[in-house]
């Protein structure tokens, strides 16, 4: 089945820094690509998504760019913020009968 | 609804007890998934629906676990004689169609002491 490799954390940046977490995965055709995001207490929520290689998916100032020829979905943001401190999960397609399947997640740390 | 919607949010329940957990998904969607999460991990599937038809229930740990929808709506989770180790954030996603983005619920996280 599909896999995902995912940068364990924890990452702790500073406020306004570059972030990138690196996600690769192995994967059955072309299948779109998730990033999920999980707040402190709270559920998954889908943070972005890209559909086709060379899609880019945007949202709250995050990017992440599918790139086929890497099997590459890393998630990108220019200035990070305290409220961005969450665990965050790549998630491609592959978990049972096309379902997701996720990393152990990177927990990003945010200090003022 | 507008969201996934899951009951009870917390259970607390001795070792060998029976339990159920309910998952109403968003109306009109054809899949559901069910997830396991362990504390400090990612989700791990544990089984899919789509409509009222289990396609895959590769992800049950057990046979101790047993999960329905018999209408195509609510799913109901169901783990016999609990055990320790099966103390974990239980969650549910619905997605419209297969290989779209899935919405997940708040969770049930079991405790079993």
């Amino acid at each position: 089945g599909n896999s995902v490799t995912q940068m364990e954390g924890p990452v702790t940046l500073s406020e306004e820094a570059f972030l990138t977490i690196n996600c690769t995965y192995t994967a059955t055709g072309y299948p779109s690509l998730f990033w999920y995001v999980q707040y402190p207490g709270e559920g998954l929520q889908l943070l972005l998504k890209a559909t086709k290689a060379d899609d880019k998916g945007s949202n709250k100032g995050f990017e992440a760019t599918y790139r086929k020829e890497t099997t590459s979905f890393h998630l990108e943001k220019g200035s990070v913020q305290v409220s961005d401190s969450a665990v965050y999960f790549c998630a491609p397609p592959g978990g049972g009968a096309d379902g997701l399947t996720f990393g152990k997640g990177t927990h990003l740390i945010i200090q003022p | 609804g507008a969201g996934v919607s899951q009951s009870p949010r917390y259970k607390v329940a001795k070792r060998g007890q029976d339990v159920a957990l309910r998952c109403d998904p968003i109306s009109g969607h054809v899949s559901l998934f069910w997830y396991q999460q362990a504390l400090g991990q990612g989700p791990e599937f544990l089984t899919y629906f789509q409509n009222e038809a289990q396609l895959d229930k590769s992800g049950l740990p057990s046979d101790r676990f047993f999960a329905e929808r018999p209408e195509g709506s609510v799913s109901t989770l169901k783990i016999q004689r609990t055990q320790q180790e099966d103390s974990a954030v239980y969650l549910c996603a619905s997605s419209f169609a297969v290989r779209t983005e899935a919405f997940f619920g708040q969770g049930t996280r079991l405790t079993v002491v």
